[in-house]
């Protein structure tokens, strides 16, 4: 059972949209910034998003994240078949003193 | 660009041993708190433990805490991971990685994988 919460899978059509939830507490989301992670198949995971909203140089501006109280959110604008992938969110709790994930979320194109 | 490189995963049996590297590159090492994480066959990502950048702050998931150990040697830009008593379920990849705030992890490197059986 992961700290945060994510919603196992979201799908789209090509050029659509997606928004994928990541639902914490106030030990962890809501005092800490969120990153998020993209790991395509049978890689290691790749930073997509930090501090909240920040675009890593190679990440593009179809990625976008926000974050309000203790949920956050990633949205994936103009979906494209490469982008299918598992996304993960995570955050430092301030109770456990580490970083914490979501469970992940399967995107499909 | 920074690379991470991890060896010395394997096949151990239950209440064995096993030490994991992580060799970095291109980037300054020593100025980066790093961090160990994991990924059980066909689950998401656990965070397994992180230090500071002397070595001397240390933390551990409540699943390894006592059985685990991390270490530095910044002098050889070097990440380990001793880990002891191993159980079945501490079967994984295991990731090294940078870590800055708010979970923040740019640096990856490409896994080991650990499989604990008898």
């Amino acid at each position: 059972q992961s700290v945060l919460t994510q919603p196992p899978s979201v799908s789209a059509a090509p050029g659509q949209k997606v928004i994928i939830s990541c639902s914490g507490s106030t030990s962890n989301i809501g005092n800490n910034y969120v990153s998020w992670y993209q790991q395509l198949p049978r890689t290691a995971p790749k930073l997509l998003i930090f501090d909240i909203n920040q675009r890593p140089s190679g990440t593009p501006d179809r990625f976008s994240g926000s974050k309000s109280g203790t949920s956050a959110t990633l949205a994936i604008t103009g979906l494209q078949t490469g982008d299918e992938a598992d996304y993960y969110c995570a955050t430092w709790d301030d109770s456990l003193g580490g970083v914490v994930f979501g469970g992940g979320t399967k995107v499909t194109v | 660009q920074g690379r991470l490189v991890e060896s010395g995963g394997g096949l151990v049996k239950p209440g064995g041993s096993l030490r994991l590297s992580c060799a970095a590159s291109g980037f300054p090492f020593r100025d980066y708190f790093m961090s160990w994480i994991r990924q059980a066959p066909g689950k998401g990502l656990e965070w397994v433990s992180h230090l500071a950048t002397s070595g001397s702050l240390t933390k551990y998931a409540a699943s390894v805490k006592g059985r685990f150990i991390i270490s530095r040697d910044n002098a050889r830009n070097s990440l380990f991971l001793q880990m002891n008593s191993l159980r079945v379920e501490d079967t994984a990849v295991y990731y090294c990685a940078t870590l800055r705030t708010g979970g923040r992890a740019d640096v990856w490197g490409q896994g080991t994988t650990v499989i604990v059986s008898s």
